[in-house]
């Protein structure tokens, strides 16, 4: 079935420093994938998407690509604030189906 | 829009009792999704809706849980009687076919059974 696979937290790094949170996934069809972005006492937000093969979604200064032959969609900063402190989500949608998949989350934690 | 809404925004009761745990999701959306989210287990699946029918609640973990969907615009997840061990964050969220099944998540309900 199919399945998301994300790298172990928690991330302390400090201001300015480039973050990678990996990501794989494991699915049949062509899924969408997703990194969401939870702050303290608050919902999931989207982060960026990525609906087919080497998409590549941003924002915020935050980049992935969706490798379809690594099957893997990696979360990349080239510098954090404090302020991206957080728990980010990496999840699979589509392909036949509305359900997200999600990762287990990484939390993200920058100091000054 | 106003996003998904959620109340309460915190719930505390004693074991044993009822609660429900109320969404609205965005006008328009055709699809409702119900979140549980825990230290131990992360953020579950636990029953999502299409144009008000329950899809898939295979996540649902027992008997005690029920959730609904009236109309389009309303939603309740049901908790009787309740346990400590629900305790946790309660998520809705709501998509639609057109957003390439980017989901809206609420703020969640906190909800503590003691």
């Amino acid at each position: 079935g199919n399945s998301v696979t994300q790298m172990e937290g928690p991330v302390t790094l400090s201001e300015e420093a480039f973050l990678t949170i990996n990501c794989t996934y494991t699915a049949t069809g062509y899924p969408s994938l997703f990194w969401y972005v939870q702050y303290p006492g608050e919902g999931l937000q989207l982060l960026l998407k990525a609906t087919k093969a080497d998409d590549k979604g941003s924002n915020k200064g935050f980049e992935a690509t969706y490798r379809k032959e690594t099957t893997s969609f990696h979360l990349e900063k080239g510098s954090v604030q404090v302020s991206d402190s957080a728990v980010y989500f990496c999840a699979l949608g589509g392909s036949g189906t509305y359900k997200y998949i999600f990762g287990t989350g990484t939390r993200l934690k920058v100091l000054a | 829009d106003a996003g998904v809404i959620q109340s309460p925004r915190h719930e505390v009761t004693e074991m044993g009792q009822e609660v429900t745990l109320r969404c609205k999701p965005i006008s328009g959306h055709d699809y409702l999704f119900w979140y549980r989210q825990t230290m131990m287990r992360g953020l579950e699946l636990l029953i999502y809706f299409n144009n008000n029918v329950p899809i898939d609640d295979s996540g649902m973990p027992e008997d005690r849980f029920s959730a609904k969907m009236p109309n389009a615009s309303f939603s309740t997840l049901k908790i009787q009687p309740s346990e400590p061990r629900d305790s946790a964050v309660y998520f809705c969220a709501s998509s639609d076919r057109s957003s390439y099944n980017e989901q809206f998540f609420g703020p969640g309900t906190r909800l503590t059974v003691l």
